[in-house]
């Protein structure tokens, strides 16, 4: 059973503060990996992606992987209470389209 | 770009009654199209996945006579709910990937609600 797991938080950061999202997945075929935002009662909405190891920047967001270690993070710079949400890890499955998703971090933003 | 619009957002009716809702790419050709249930507090269920013009692949555990899943054309999936009852209630959404490394993008789900 190809699994992608997640601490299901909540965490908790005051505005400002850098939030750290961490997802460990266990199939050593995936090549792909996905970071979904979800507001509660609203779809995911993709905030990165990122298919080679290292950091990959876009704004305030940072995805980190490190596929030998199988694991994949998100890093929020400047957090913003509008940063609340659920963070979704999605990992594409070797040799298919489909996405296996971890049972998401809630992150909280405290003003 | 990569906008998924899925139609209606909220659905109320009585039990028995079918529902259908749409997901269309709007500007990209989606070849892939998937279909998810979300409860409440839950993550993403996979109901099924389905490509243009192929019969979709169910997830285990899905009824293909009770979900079904039609991709006629690279922009438009519909998933049919028939006669649904009140365990069917849930927060339904679709994605939609293209050709390539791309990534699924979602649309903004439909809320059924059977009474």
């Amino acid at each position: 059973q190809k699994e992608v797991e997640q601490n299901s938080g909540p965490l908790s950061v005051p505005e400002g503060a850098i939030a750290s999202l961490n997802c460990t997945y266990s199939d050593r075929g995936s090549q792909s990996f996905f970071w979904y935002r979800q507001y509660s009662g609203k779809s995911p909405e993709l905030i990165m992606f990122i298919y080679s190891n290292g950091d990959k920047e876009d704004g305030r967001f940072t995805a980190q992987l490190n596929k030998a270690s199988q694991y994949v993070s998100l890093l929020i710079r400047d957090s913003q209470p509008s940063d609340s949400a659920t963070y979704l890890c999605a990992v594409k499955e070797g040799g298919s389209e489909k996405l296996v998703f971890g049972k998401g971090t809630k992150l909280t933003v405290n003003p | 770009g990569a906008v998924v619009s899925q139609h209606p957002s909220w659905v109320i009716c009585k039990s028995g009654t079918s529902v259908k809702i749409e997901c269309r790419s709007l500007d990209f050709q989606a070849t892939t199209m998937f279909w998810y249930r979300q409860f409440p507090k839950q993550s993403l269920m996979l109901m099924a996945t389905s490509n243009e013009g192929s019969k979709a692949t169910y997830e285990q555990g899905v009824e293909k006579d009770k979900f079904l899943i039609n991709h006629a054309s690279l922009t438009l999936s519909t998933l049919t709910v028939t006669s649904a009852h009140p365990e069917d209630s849930s927060f339904y959404i679709c994605s939609a990937t293209g050709t390539g490394f791309q990534p699924q993008h979602f649309g903004d789900g439909t809320r059924l609600s059977i009474l």
